[in-house]
């Protein structure tokens, strides 16, 4: 099984800054790499798949780089409703699917 | 647009067993693969099932391999899982997605407490 690790476990961040969360992998996953957004009290909503690809909808100012083990999703002037968890999930070789363990960006 | 509504959770013992259901709108259900995700209370995202778009294929991890099933019905438009078997530690709220390997699509969940 792939263990994702997520890092920090939490962050704060003033708005309008640029929040840098960091996925590492146990073993290489390629670019197979999703990202996921999660507010309180709401289901996840995809951000990022393909390491860096962003599906329709999802603003410009998230973006995702990395490849192999170590991965991040660099937000750019955190806008307020983007203080959320953010997770990472692996599909390289599965089964499992697995997911890290989240990273909470709280308001500074 | 696109919706997946939960339904089937409740309070179950230990031991029991219980369906949820997922309906699915606002795209073409027959042609995508399905999932099912959870998350316990204050805790992260345990990927929990995956169907293939035609049904024939499904995938588990082992803390849920043998204890539950899932399914489809593409005339329906509705997925499912039978839970079997439920232990305290099934406890969470289960999402219903739309994806095979990333998951596009997510209800807003159904949860299932398994307490006696």
């Amino acid at each position: 099984e792939i263990v994702m690790t997520q890092s920090p476990a939490s962050l704060s961040v003033s708005p309008g800054a640029r929040a840098t969360l960091s996925c590492r992998a146990s073993q290489s996953v390629g670019s197979n790499l999703a990202w996921y957004q999660q507010k309180p009290g709401q289901a996840p909503r995809l951000l990022i798949y393909a390491a860096s690809t962003r599906p329709t909808g999802v603003p410009a100012r998230f973006s995702g780089s990395g490849s192999g083990t170590e991965f991040t999703l660099t937000i750019t002037s955190l806008q307020s409703e983007d203080f959320a968890v953010y997770y990472c999930q692996q599909y390289n070789k599965w089964p499992p699917l697995t997911f890290g363990g989240g990273t909470k960006v709280e308001i500074k | 647009e696109v919706q997946l509504l939960e339904s089937g959770g409740g309070l179950v013992q230990p031991g029991g067993s219980l369906r949820l259901s997922c309906a699915a709108s606002g795209f073409t259900f027959s042609s995508y693969a399905m999932s099912w995700v959870r998350q316990a209370p204050g805790k992260g995202l345990e990927w929990v099932s995956t169907i293939s778009a035609s049904g024939g294929t499904t995938y588990y991890p082992d803390s849920v391999k043998g204890r539950f099933t899932i399914s489809r019905d593409n005339s329906k438009n509705t997925l499912y899982l039978q839970m079997n078997s439920l232990r305290a530690e099934d406890t969470a709220v289960y999402y219903c997605t739309g994806g095979f390997n990333w998951f596009d699509y997510w209800g807003l969940g159904t949860l299932v407490p398994v307490s006696s």
